[in-house]
């Protein structure tokens, strides 16, 4: 059974750096085709895709992101680690991580509610 | 980046009826190597994580009752609840994956019972 839990501070101040964990099981970020991504949600908005790390580290980010995201995986700990830095009120939303394949996201973590607050 | 439009933004229909939603991508999400529509489909029940859907523009994911279905090809894209349910109750999102660069979803579209 393939799993994903996100993972993360609930609070965090504008300014600050955000690191969220995705912890995942059922399947190996080794493996080849293999890719987890990190998906965001502002409450009542539509979803927005954020970054992706491949089974060969290739590593995919949102343009108008770019500079603020870094992806990384630990694969002996079925870990991927996202971090944004200078968090802002409008980042304030719920982050997802998501496996990828060829049928889109095929499985989604419960996600982690993320508010941007002094 | 492919910019994906869905209509409408919220339906309501009786249970047991129809449900149609539309997602058009400003683009072909058609993909040359594979002849393969790269959109998926998905809903979002209250306070839950997105569930896939439909894939490859029509291809039921395993599980998901045969009532949900899908169809398009280029642009224009449909998913059609053939009976609505009770628990069909959801906000419901198209996705291209044609370019894995950038994948985007549309906006939304917020489901019913009438």
């Amino acid at each position: 059974q393939v799993t994903l839990k996100e993972s993360g501070p609930a609070l965090v101040k504008p300014t600050q750096t955000l690191t969220l964990t995705c912890s995942f099981s059922g399947f190996s970020l080794s493996s080849i085709g293999m890719r987890v991504s990190w998906i965001r949600q502002p409450p009542g908005k539509a979803l927005e895709w954020l970054a992706r790390i491949d089974w060969d580290d290739d590593k995919f980010y949102r343009t108008s992101l770019k500079t603020r995201l870094t992806i990384s995986k630990d694969t002996s700990k079925n870990q991927v680690v996202l971090t944004m830095t200078n968090m802002d009120p409008v980042d304030t939303a719920t982050y997802y991580c998501a496996r990828g394949s060829y049928k889109g996201f095929d499985i989604w973590g419960q996600g982690t509610m993320v508010i941007v607050s002094s | 980046d492919i910019v994906m439009t869905q209509s409408p933004d919220s339906l309501a229909v009786s249970l047991g009826e129809r449900a149609t939603i539309n997602c058009k991508s400003s683009q072909s999400v058609l993909y040359g190597s594979d002849k393969k529509n790269h959109l998926a489909w998905y809903q979002q029940r209250p306070g839950q994580p997105p569930k896939l859907l439909i894939y490859w523009a029509s291809t039921r994911e395993s599980g998901v009752p045969d009532r949900f279905s899908g169809s398009g090809s280029g642009t224009d894209f449909t998913l059609t609840i053939s009976s609505l349910q009770a628990e069909d109750v959801a906000v419901y999102y198209c996705q291209q994956y044609y370019s894995t660069l950038a994948i985007t979803f549309g906006q939304g579209t917020r489901l019913e019972i009438k």
